[in-house]
């Protein structure tokens, strides 16, 4: 039973396309991130959607786009590929905490952009 | 402008000694701070995570301690098996910052027989 599950795992492509990443959930919970770890191994926060409303949007290119259609799914769309894209996403959730967010999110296992 | 550094990017340690691991972090205002592990491969995994009205949190062979004073948290484990081997990532946050997490970069720990 895969908790936060994200594909594909690999994806290879050429500048200038665009392409989806779907992540999905079946803990029941409430907020989702997505992560972009890079070539020096950071994880930076990109996106995060509670109930289906954009709560955080780091400084992201507009090229990408999330797109939350229901709790359990987050997708994240990317228009016009550049080489600098190339990274790990990794999507993830949370339960909340009443009266706040919790902090202990569940990682799904990345997806591998290359852009060529 | 990285707010939480490791500044070790690596750390061997034999079976059954002790692995600490490092982790400092610049923003007075964290105030919640989480260690997880990830294996190649994989997502990262939530391993412990320690309040800052506390200063040490421990479970089972995992402990942290936190002092705020110096902006610093650790990592001990012991003692460290090989399964343990598995690249360490420290975390933090301010609690009502909608669970914006800001990693560090990460230390690889190898446990060798």
């Amino acid at each position: 039973d895969t908790a936060v599950s994200q594909t594909p795992k690999y994806l290879v492509t050429q500048m200038g396309n665009d392409k989806s990443i779907k992540c999905e959930q079946n803990l029941g919970h409430d907020t989702m991130y997505w992560y972009k770890q890079d070539s020096k191994k950071f994880l930076k926060i990109m996106f995060s959607y509670n109930n289906k409303e954009l709560i955080i949007n780091e400084t992201v290119p507009n090229r990408f786009s999330p797109k939350s259609p229901d709790k359990a799914h987050l997708n994240l769309h990317i228009n016009s590929l550049e080489l600098g894209d190339s990274a790990v996403y990794f999507c993830a959730s949370s339960p909340p905490l009443a009266g706040g967010f919790n902090n202990e999110q569940f990682f799904g296992p990345g997806t591998r952009l290359t852009v060529l | 402008d990285q707010q939480v550094k490791q500044n070790s990017p690596s750390l061997s340690v034999q079976e059954g000694r002790i692995s600490i691991l490092n982790c400092d972090y610049t923003n007075s205002m964290f105030d919640y701070f989480l260690w997880y592990k990830k294996y190649p491969a994989e997502g990262p995994t939530f391993l412990i995570s320690i309040s800052s009205i506390k200063d040490k949190n421990e479970d089972g062979r995992f402990t942290v301690f936190l002092n705020k004073s110096a902006k610093h948290l650790s990592l001990h484990i012991v003692p460290s098996q090989p399964g343990d081997s598995a690249v360490y990532f420290c975390a933090v946050t301010i609690s009502d910052s909608w669970g914006k997490l800001q990693f560090g970069s990460g230390t690889q720990v190898v446990v060798t027989p």
